[in-house]
């Protein structure tokens, strides 16, 4: 099992450009969820999904729309791109057994905004 | 709303010293607790969760973290700190229902001097 990928590894972006970050998964959990890391702040949730066609937001969602159309799959986009939304992106994906749950994390995304 | 508090930023080891990272929670009923750590450039991975039952949790790497309710508390140990050890630690909390979304703390910062 490849786990939770993301892609790209690295991108820059220009202020008021768009962009979708990728994340999938190959372990058929039903929950994910998208963290943006930023210095001294942890790692804060943006979104995060239950399951296909069901999305919630976050502590941070504004600036950031998702989707959730298949188990495996579940982009983060970025409609108009700012310079505070420069930070490592993270992916997770997790199962759950009688309320018990593990995060899986993606390797990262490390985004640039000028 | 749960938060979780890491109120150490750095701290500094000898190799082969023991080593006690301190975090507290904020929830009001058992939280579910995890520690995960950060290589630098890389993304998070579980050392231990703690769900229920036993109060001291066994973790990977020879990691432990203990649970008190009483002073609301999951501190990670470590008895023999290895130069490899060098990374950012962080204490997370979630709860059954949620999503299985977590909040994180800020995190602890781990130099290990040779």
């Amino acid at each position: 099992n490849a786990g939770v990928t993301q892609t790209p590894k690295f991108q820059v972006l220009k202020t008021g450009q768009s962009m979708t970050l990728q994340c999938a998964q190959d372990m058929n959990h039903e929950y994910m969820s998208w963290y943006r890391q930023d210095p001294g702040m942890g790692l804060r949730l943006i979104h995060y999904s239950v399951g296909a066609g069901i999305t919630d937001q976050g502590e941070v969602p504004n600036g950031y729309n998702v989707s959730r159309s298949t188990t495996e799959d579940f982009p983060l986009r970025l409609l108009s791109a700012a310079p505070s939304q420069t930070s490592v992106y993270f992916c997770a994906s997790s199962y759950s057994i009688s309320g018990r749950f593990e995060q899986f994390f993606g390797p990262g995304t490390r985004l640039t905004v000028l | 709303a749960q938060s979780v508090t890491q109120p150490d930023i750095h701290i500094t080891v000898s190799e082969g010293a023991s080593l006690e990272l301190r975090c507290n929670y904020s929830y009001g009923a058992t939280p579910y607790l995890f520690w995960y750590v950060q290589s630098p450039g890389q993304g998070l991975q579980l050392l231990l969760k703690y769900f229920s039952g036993d109060t001291l949790v066994q973790g990977i790497k020879g990691f432990e973290a203990e649970f008190k309710r009483s002073q609301s508390s999951f501190n990670l140990r470590k008895p023999s700190v290895h130069w490899s050890d060098a990374a950012e630690y962080f204490c997370a909390v979630g709860f059954t229902g949620g999503g299985n979304k977590l909040t994180f703390g800020t995190g602890t910062q781990l130099k290990v001097e040779l």
